[in-house]
C-alpha cells in the first residue's frame, strides 16, 4: 500500500491552466477506474472534486477536471483562482482498500 | 443537510485503546458504505479502513490491520473506530467519510477529530 506519486507543488498565475500528475501501477491507478481527487484548504476536511477519473460533482467548477492514462491520472486546473490555493490528494481504488497520493501544494503567484 | 461529525479523540498513552464516533445525519445511512481516513500532523492522507451497509464486509490498511476494528450502528446511525494498541505514529487527526452512490469518491468528510498518542 504504497502512497500514489503526486508533486510536492505546483504554482501558476491566476488565469493560468495548471496539471497535477499522480502515478501509481497497474495494481492501482492503472487497474481502475476509481481514482478521486480531493481539495483540502488548511485546517479544513477535504473535499471531493472529482470522481471515477473524470467526473466532477454537482457544485464543483467546471475549471476543474481529470483523465487518465496507464498509471498516471492528471487533475487539471484552468482559470486558476485565489480560491484555488489549497493542497491537492489523489486516490484510488486497489484491491478492496484505498491508496491516497502524497499530496501536491497549489500556490497561486 | 448531509453531515458527518466525529467525537472520542483525545490524548492516549501508547499501548492504551480510543473507540472514535461518527454521527452521520441528512441521508439514509444505512445504505452506504463508510470509512475512516486519517491525517498525521504536517502530512498527507492516509486511508484506514471502510464497511459496507450491513457490517459484512470490512478492510483495513496493513498499518492498522489487528488493531483497529470498524463497526456502525444502522439503527443510531454511528460509524465506529476501536482503537487498540496505540502507538505513537497512530497520533493524527481521523475523519470519517461517506463513500459516493455510484461513484468511487468519498463525499462528505466529517471535520475530523484528534487522536494524540503519547505518554
Amino acid at each position: 500500500q504504497s502512497a500514489l506519486t503526486q508533486p510536492a507543488s505546483v504554482s501558476g498565475s491566476p488565469g493560468q491552466s495548471i496539471t497535477i500528475s499522480c502515478t501509481g501501477t497497474s495494481s492501482d491507478v492503472g487497474g481502475y477506474n476509481y481514482v478521486s481527487w480531493y481539495q483540502q484548504h488548511p485546517g479544513k476536511a477535504p473535499q471531493l472534486m472529482i470522481y471515477d477519473v473524470s467526473n466532477r460533482p454537482s457544485g464543483v467548477s467546471n475549471r476543474f477536471s481529470g483523465s487518465k492514462s496507464g498509471n498516471t491520472a492528471s487533475l487539471t486546473i484552468s482559470g486558476l483562482q485565489a480560491e484555488d490555493e489549497a493542497d491537492y490528494y489523489c486516490s484510488s481504488y486497489t484491491s478492496s482498500t484505498y491508496v491516497f497520493g502524497t499530496g501536491t501544494k497549489v500556490t497561486v503567484l | 443537510e448531509v453531515q458527518l461529525v466525529e467525537s472520542g479523540g483525545g490524548l492516549v498513552q501508547p499501548g492504551g485503546s480510543l473507540r472514535l464516533s461518527c454521527a452521520a445525519s441528512g441521508f439514509t445511512f444505512s445504505i452506504y458504505w463508510m470509512h475512516w481516513v486519517r491525517q498525521a500532523p504536517g502530512r498527507g492522507l492516509v486511508w484506514v479502513s471502510r464497511i459496507n451497509p450491513d457490517e459484512s464486509s470490512t478492510s483495513y490498511a496493513d498499518s492498522v490491520k489487528g488493531r483497529f476494528t470498524i463497526s456502525r450502528d444502522n439503527g443510531k446511525n454511528t460509524l465506529y473506530l476501536q482503537m487498540n494498541s496505540l502507538r505513537a505514529e497512530d497520533t493524527a487527526v481521523y475523519y470519517c467519510a461517506r463513500h459516493g452512490s455510484g461513484s468511487s469518491g468519498f463525499d462528505p468528510w466529517g471535520q475530523g477529530t484528534l487522536v494524540t498518542v503519547s505518554s
